[in-house]
């Protein structure tokens, strides 16, 4: 099955500063990528998806992600952070593997990265 | 209108007791899940329901017993609640059971005591 590593925890900018967080995936074949986001007491929203085709995405609020096949990667980024952005990440991979019907897409996410923008 | 609600958002009970956590969506899709999110705010998947039809269960203790009435609704009944058992569960579903785009409920946060 696949799994989900995010490397930064815990990441603390100031506003206006760049943001890149790490995302990688186990293995290969064709994968479906997801940044979620997650803003203080409130519900997961997605901000971008990738499915095929351009592996630079673009999403929502000015956030985009790369998508690297060669290094099992999808790195969210965004030029310029604001406190609004202060939230959790997570970073998803739709799973497909053991499952009885092939078509039966599991959500395996990363363990998070707390962003802490400050004013 | 909220797309896929959850109750109640917060939730104290003792060791021991049974509850229950609801969710409904109102966007018409087939597919709806439970997630659990620990402390360290990790969140993994606990059930999935496909029109009624349980199509995902996870290594999940079998206290943990989630019903689905119709396709726009399932609901988590917890028996015999343990500490452990703290946490915030999310609701979510999708439009089928491929899930390529999940929409989550605000969460419930269960507390033990």
């Amino acid at each position: 099955a696949q799994s989900v590593s995010q490397h930064n925890h815990h990441v603390i900018l100031s506003e206006a500063a760049s943001l890149e967080l790490g995302c990688n995936y186990s293995y290969g074949g064709t994968v479906n990528l997801f940044w979620y986001v997650q803003y203080p007491g409130q519900h997961l929203q997605l901000l971008l998806k990738y499915f095929s085709g351009d592996p630079l995405v673009k999403g929502i609020k000015g956030f985009e992600a790369e998508f690297i096949k060669s290094k099992f990667s999808f790195n969210l980024r965004k030029p310029s952070v604001q406190w609004s952005d202060t939230a959790e990440y997570f970073c998803a991979v739709l799973d497909f593997s053991g499952r009885k019907r092939s078509n039966t897409g599991k959500l395996i996410f990363g363990q998070g990265t707390t962003l802490q923008v400050k004013p | 209108d909220t797309a896929v609600s959850q109750t109640p958002k917060y939730l104290v009970t003792q060791m021991g007791n049974d509850k229950s956590i609801k969710c409904e969506q109102n966007l018409g899709h087939d597919t709806m899940y439970w997630y659990k999110q620990d402390s360290k705010k990790f969140l993994k998947i606990m059930f999935s329901y496909n029109n009624k039809e349980l199509i995902i269960n996870e290594t999940v203790p079998n206290r943990f017993s989630p019903k689905s009435p119709d396709k726009a609704h399932l609901n988590l009944h917890i028996n015999s609640l343990e500490l452990g058992d703290s946490a915030v569960y999310f609701c979510a579903s999708s439009q089928d059971q491929s899930n390529t785009e999940a929409f989550f409920g605000q969460g419930t946060r269960l507390t033990v005591v």
